[in-house]
């Protein structure tokens, strides 16, 4: 498996430009994840997925930001209209119900940097 | 609502000298504990976790926790870093059932000097 692959891997845009960060989880996973890394607030989780329904998206900063996913193998994270506090590395990651007696193991893709100028 | 504190934002060591990076948790109830690693520009990966069973848990790399209730900790450790052990790493933390909200500490930078 590829692993989780998200695009662009790197953006510069202007204040005020849309922003479309994308994700394509494990083939199989049914838990998906958007978190948002910054150096004064670490990693944030910002919403997250199960079965393509959004489960908790009490994370999501605010208005400007919205995340879909329009079916199981695809997951966009969009920010309208961007601002340079929105600069930082966003990770998907996947995870598939481990059941019982598990725990839900998440892997991570490789980030989108985002910087807004 | 679960929080991971660890206690120390960098660590510098000295190559083959050992290593422990702190972690405590705070939860109300039954948890299950990771440990991440990221190495620069990339995403994080897995190194250990903790479910149930033994406390003692190995993961990759050689490194390995302990995982004390009673303290409410899950330090990581190795007994002998490499100069490739240069990364940040994570601990973690999520309910043993319900919502599968992973929640993360501040990180730890792992430095290792030749």
């Amino acid at each position: 498996d590829a692993g989780v692959i998200q695009s662009p891997r790197h953006e510069v845009t202007e204040m005020g430009q849309e922003v479309t960060l994308r994700c394509k989880p494990i083939s199989g996973h049914d838990y998906l994840f958007w978190y948002r890394q910054t150096m004064m607030r670490g990693l944030e989780l910002l919403i997250y997925f199960n079965n393509n329904v959004p489960i908790d998206d009490s994370g999501m900063p605010e208005d400007r930001f919205s995340a879909k996913m329009p079916n199981a193998s695809f997951s966009t994270l969009k920010i309208q209209p961007s601002e340079p506090r929105d600069s930082a590395v966003y990770f998907c990651a996947s995870s598939l119900t481990a059941g019982s007696s598990g725990a839900n193991v998440l892997t991570f893709g490789a980030g989108s940097r985002l910087t807004v100028l | 609502a679960q929080s991971v504190t660890q206690l120390d934002s960098q660590v510098p060591v000295f190559e083959e000298a050992p290593v422990e990076l702190r972690c405590n948790y705070s939860s109300s109830v039954s948890v299950y504990l990771f440990w991440y690693v990221q190495y620069p520009n990339q995403g994080l990966q897995l190194l250990l976790k903790y479910l149930s069973g033994s406390t003692l848990v190995k993961g990759i790399n050689g490194f390995e926790a302990e995982f004390n209730k009673s303290q409410t900790s899950f330090h990581l450790r190795k007994p002998s870093v490499h100069i490739s052990d240069t990364a940040e790493y994570f601990c973690a933390v999520i309910k043993a059932q319900g919502a599968q909200k992973l929640v993360f500490g501040q990180g730890t930078r792992l430095t290792i000097n030749p």
